[in-house]
């Protein structure tokens, strides 16, 4: 079946610094990949949504220049968190649509625990 | 906005018990409904769908149906497992822009115990 990869599963960093995390989709070309953010005990917040070869779409209250997303090709996609901050901390989870599935399903990653320290 | 509410945790359960997670919606069109898994350690899978009123999704003995009138899709189980013991969450999509957008509730933990 499709697989999502994500790279680290867990990373802790300094305030200050940045930190890059990786989705790949590894059996399929992924056109359209969505990027969550879940907290403790809360549901999954999309951040952004991302097309291969284009910018990112970020929903409301999302910043962009701190978020940044990198869709360069069909089954990679990154985001870097940017001079992070202790409340970046959080668990980010990315999906990914198979582009020859005419449906509209997700597949998801298993998530990476980012810890700003 | 569209949301998702369901029925939070912990569930516990004894094996072979009847499960049921309450899950409602609110949404301006007409979403597709979902329940999705979370397994320890693992990323989320889809366990079922729903696309129209009164469709119902099924897998691995899990059911929920898509009552419009009602607005809910609740999660039945007649007899769980052990390996049920998951996190499970009910999503609706909807088409926005471009893309399908998933909105989740906050997750059901299940435990099993044998």
């Amino acid at each position: 079946g499709a697989v999502v990869s994500q790279h680290p599963s867990w990373v802790i960093c300094k305030s200050g610094t940045s930190v890059k995390i990786e989705c790949r989709s590894l059996d399929f070309q992924a056109t359209t990949m969505f990027w969550y953010r879940q907290f403790p005990k809360q549901s999954l917040m999309l951040m952004a949504t991302s097309n291969e070869g284009s910018k990112a779409t970020y929903e409301q209250g999302v910043e962009k220049d701190k978020f940044l997303i990198n869709h360069a090709s069909l089954t990679l996609s990154t985001l870097t968190v940017t001079s992070a901050h202790p409340e970046d901390s959080s668990f980010y989870i990315c999906s990914a649509r198979d582009q020859a599935e005419p449906s509209y399903e997700q597949y998801f990653g298993p998530g990476t625990r980012l810890t700003v320290t | 906005g569209n949301s998702v509410t369901q029925m939070e945790g912990p569930v516990t359960l004894s094996e072979e018990a009847f499960l049921t997670i309450n899950c409602t919606y609110t949404a301006t069109g007409y979403p597709s409904l979902f329940w999705y898994v979370q397994y320890p350690g693992e990323g989320l899978q889809l366990l079922l769908k729903a696309t129209k009123a009164d469709d119902k999704g099924s897998n691995k003995g899990f059911e929920a149906t898509y009552r419009k009138e009602t607005t809910s899709f609740h999660l039945e189980k007649g007899s769980v497992q052990v390996s049920d013991s998951a996190v499970y969450f009910c999503a609706l999509s909807d088409f926005k822009g471009s893309n399908y957008k998933l909105t989740f509730g906050k997750g059901t933990l299940l435990t099993v115990n044998p």
